[in-house]
């Protein structure tokens, strides 16, 4: 099993540019999670989908967009990139939303640097 | 204070030995608690949950201390394979949002031979 697949794996972007981060799970599961990790901190989220067709933000969402494609795909987009979102994201899904909706499966990473 | 504290470590133990460390977390009304276990450059994965009764899980057990306001996992035993970073997460609400959770930045344990 693949599990949850992010790509890509490494990128370096210029200011300004922008890119979207791509994820998808083979695990049938509900709720898909974006999560970014820096030094030294916890990872925190970015954005959260309970549910096909359905996005809520996180703790640090400014800067990002996500779409909720369909089940499988949850992707997130950086219209603007900043260095401050020079960073480690990690997408993840767990199989239900509620009681309590723990992100219960990890992608490789995304190392993204910012110049 | 932070949400969620942990000691960054590393802490750097033989082959063997046994190890503990804890996570402390503020809000008092926090409900669901996790470890998680990070290896270098990898993805986080879920280790066990931390019950008010304790948990153990092969050589692992995670314990929670309501009054004190913290968590800990103890590793008996250790491996080198154990050498990681492990992760502390506090779940405010049983069915509260996503958002809310919080994970602690993390305690480095680094096994010798």
């Amino acid at each position: 099993n693949a599990g949850v697949t992010q790509t890509p794996k490494f990128q370096v972007l210029k200011t300004g540019q922008s890119m979207t981060l791509q994820c998808a799970q083979d695990m049938n599961h509900n709720s898909m999670y974006w999560y970014r990790q820096d030094p030294g901190m916890g990872l925190r989220l970015i954005y959260y989908s309970a549910s096909e067709g359905t996005t809520d933000k996180g703790e640090v969402p400014n800067g990002y967009n996500v779409s909720r494609l369909n089940k499988r795909e949850f992707s997130l987009r950086l219209e603007s990139a900043a260095p401050s979102q020079t960073s480690v994201y990690f997408c993840a899904s767990s199989e239900s939303a509620g009681a309590p909706p723990m992100p219960q499966h990890f992608g490789d990473g995304t190392r993204l640097s910012i110049l | 204070r932070k949400e969620v504290e942990q000691d960054p470590g590393p802490f750097n133990v033989p082959e063997g030995a046994t190890v503990a460390f804890n996570c402390t977390y503020s809000n008092s009304a926090s409900q669901s608690f996790f470890w998680y276990r990070q290896d270098c450059r990898k993805e986080p994965k879920l280790l066990m949950s931390v019950y008010s009764s304790g948990n153990e899980d092969g050589r692992f057990t995670a314990q929670l201390n309501r009054a004190s306001q913290y968590i800990s996992l103890l590793i008996r035993d250790s491996k080198l394979s154990d050498s990681a970073t492990y992760l502390c997460v506090v779940n405010p609400g049983l069915y509260s949002s996503a958002s809310k959770i919080i994970f602690g930045s993390g305690t480095r344990l680094s096994i010798r031979p």
